[in-house]
Order: structure tokens, then C-alpha cells, then sequence
């Protein structure tokens, strides 16, 4: 069965203190896998697309990273606004579905 | 501006009484979904839609409809409510009938249902 598990299920830092977000993901192809970030009270909003283990991707102060088991969404020296939830999905081959973890919740202290 | 709409954004309503939540996207996407989200669950993938008059079922689809008439619109009708479905409901759309790209979300419709 296609699954994805996020850990840890939330996440407290202060600011400036990087820390990694991961995803393990079971499918039995990968076509996609995708990362997201949610405020509380609004829709996903895309972050990254990855596609092929070894792959990477950066924007500001996050960096996603895939391998053929896991993804790791890494943030460099957060600030108080990238606190969020951080939602990672798969899109397995051979289906038109997409599969979400429970999600990050981080919060980052000023 | 590019976006997805769904309406109404809040509902409350009683068991058994019919309901439409509307979705609309004005990027000329092939592919429309439809998600709940619950605490403790996360997303689930109710319907999607690869192109139009093309719907089918995701992980939960139990007490959903939906059509594809147009390429803009994915409704999500609701034809007898129950408080298991009191929710909060997303719709996306992505570029490709495929499904393998980003999905843009809409604000989401926060359904009671008592």
C-alpha cells in the first residue's frame, strides 16, 4: 500500500537554528514527489517538485532533498514567518492520485 | 490573478439536507481534486478529475459526487450529509491530465454538519 509518514509531527526552534523536516514515502514508483506549505486557516501552497532520488531543490531558507526512500526538507537559519505546517505528497506512478503526509508543524521563536 | 475559488468558505448544515460546495480555476487546468482535511489525518483525496467528463474515486470517496462539465468547474456535491463528513474540503487543480504536476489549492469550505 502507498504511504507517507512525516516526522516529527511538530517541530519548536528558535530563531536561526537550522534543523531537517522528513518524509519516508512507500510506493511501489515514484513519479513526483512534492512539498507544500499551509497557514492555519488557508489552502497548500506549493514549494517544491522532486523527482528522481538524488535530486535537489533550494528557495530562501529551504532546501528539499529526495532519495529513493525519503525526503528531507532542510531550513537554513529560520525566522518567525516560516512557521507553518509543512506538508509533503506523492504521486505514485500509474495512478492519477496524490498521497499527503499528516504534516510538519513548525513553529519558529523569535 | 490565477487562482482556484470554491464556495461557499463556511457551511453549516443539517444531516441529510443536500449540498453543493462549487470549485472554479481560471488556469486552464486539465486536472481537478478534491480533499478533505481532519486533524490527525491530513489530506485525503476524495475525486479528481483528469480532463473533462474523466472523475475518479480517490482514498475516500464514500457519500461524495461530482461532475466535470466544464473544464473550469469541479463541483462536489454532497446529496445526504452526515457528521462524519464535517470537514475541511480543498479543491486543486494542476496543469497536466497526468496529475504529476503542483497542485494550486483553493482557500478551502469548512463544513458542519450536525
Amino acid at each position: 500500500e502507498d504511504q507517507v509518514t512525516q516526522s516529527p509531527e511538530a517541530l519548536r526552534l528558535q530563531e536561526g537554528e537550522s534543523s531537517s523536516l522528513n518524509c519516508s514515502y512507500t510506493v511501489s514508483g515514484l513519479r513526483g514527489l512534492f512539498w507544500y506549505r499551509q497557514d492555519p486557516g488557508k489552502g497548500p501552497e506549493f514549494l517544491f517538485t522532486l523527482y528522481s532520488a538524488g535530486e535537489e531543490k533550494e528557495k530562501e531558507r529551504l532546501k528539499a532533498t529526495l532519495t529513493k526512500k525519503e525526503s528531507f526538507l532542510h531550513i537554513t537559519a529560520p525566522k518567525p514567518e516560516d512557521s507553518a505546517t509543512y506538508l509533503c505528497a506523492v504521486h505514485p506512478s500509474g495512478t492519477y492520485k496524490y498521497i499527503f503526509g499528516t504534516g510538519t508543524r513548525l513553529k519558529v521563536l523569535a | 490573478e490565477a487562482q482556484v475559488t470554491q464556495n461557499p468558505r463556511y457551511l453549516i448544515t443539517v444531516t441529510g439536507k443536500k449540498l453543493t460546495v462549487t470549485c472554479s480555476q481560471n488556469m486552464n487546468h486539465e486536472y481537478m481534486s478534491w480533499y478533505r482535511q481532519d486533524p490527525g489525518l491530513g489530506l485525503r483525496q476524495i475525486y479528481y478529475s483528469m480532463n473533462v467528463e474523466v472523475t475518479d474515486k480517490g482514498d475516500v470517496p464514500e457519500g461524495y459526487k461530482v461532475s466535470r462539465k466544464e473544464k473550469r468547474n469541479f463541483p462536489l456535491i454532497l446529496e445526504s450529509p452526515s457528521p462524519n463528513q464535517t470537514s475541511l474540503y480543498f479543491c486543486a487543480s494542476s496543469l497536466s491530465s497526468g496529475g504529476h504536476d503542483e497542485q494550486y489549492f483553493g482557500p478551502g469550505t469548512r463544513l458542519t454538519v450536525t
